[in-house]
């Protein structure tokens, strides 16, 4: 059964900085999804990528996806306080319809 | 348009008490999912359904019912609560007629809390 991780659990960052978050998944996985959570709040889908390869981009954030290597990446550009929230990625595995979400990101942009 | 709609937004049971929380999206969606959310672990998947009259069990169903008698509601039962079940749950739709869930769209989360 799929299995997705993300790391790290916790990010602090400054304001103007680049980081990655990083999203493994255990068996093959035809889409990955990224969403947002602020405080308190429900979950809002920010990427959805399909394919191999497949790049998405929105204001300072960047993902990808690498089925070989059963990795997606989250690249935040320049981060701003805005960004602070918890990033979710979720996969959905062959032909199963379960989307399996990772245990989150919780990223802090401090001024 | 309301979306994902979820009631009640919070809710305290004693142990051994049941409930139902309800989900109701007006995007003709046929795909629906409950997950609950507790800190450091995630969402993890109750139940899902592709459709009217289809269910299916999720990461975790252990204590939880579901029905799908329409394409717009999808109730998750508690028979007997237990304090293992506090949790914040949300409910989810997606457009999807392929078999995959499908980019989700959730609701605001019920928080459940069970003495």
């Amino acid at each position: 059964e799929l299995k997705v991780e993300q790391n790290p659990l916790f990010l602090s960052m400054q304001e103007g900085k680049n980081y990655t978050i990083y999203c493994n998944y255990s068996t093959t996985s035809d889409r990955l999804y990224w969403y947002r959570q602020d405080p308190g709040k429900s979950l809002e889908s920010l990427f959805v990528l399909l394919s191999n390869g497949a790049v998405k981009q929105e204001g300072r954030l960047m993902a990808s996806l690498d089925t070989k290597a059963r990795l997606s990446t989250l690249h935040i550009t320049a981060a701003v306080h805005d960004l602070s929230a918890t990033y979710f990625c979720a996969g959905s595995g062959g032909a199963t319809n379960k989307l399996i979400f990772g245990t989150g990101t919780l990223l802090a942009v401090q001024p | 348009n309301a979306g994902v709609t979820q009631t009640p937004k919070f809710q305290v049971l004693k142990t051994g008490q049941s409930m139902t929380l309800q989900c109701a999206q007006d995007m003709n969606h046929e795909y629906m999912s409950w997950y609950r959310q507790d800190p450091g672990m995630g969402l993890r998947l109750i139940h899902y359904s592709v459709g009217a009259g289809i269910t299916d069990q999720g990461e975790v169903p252990n204590g939880y019912n579901v029905s799908r008698s329409t394409t717009e509601d999808f109730p998750l039962r508690l028979l007997s609560a237990a304090p293992s079940q506090t949790s914040v749950y949300f409910c989810a739709s997606s457009y999807s007629r392929t078999g995959h869930a499908g980019e989700l769209f959730f609701g605001e989360g019920s928080r459940l809390t069970v003495l």
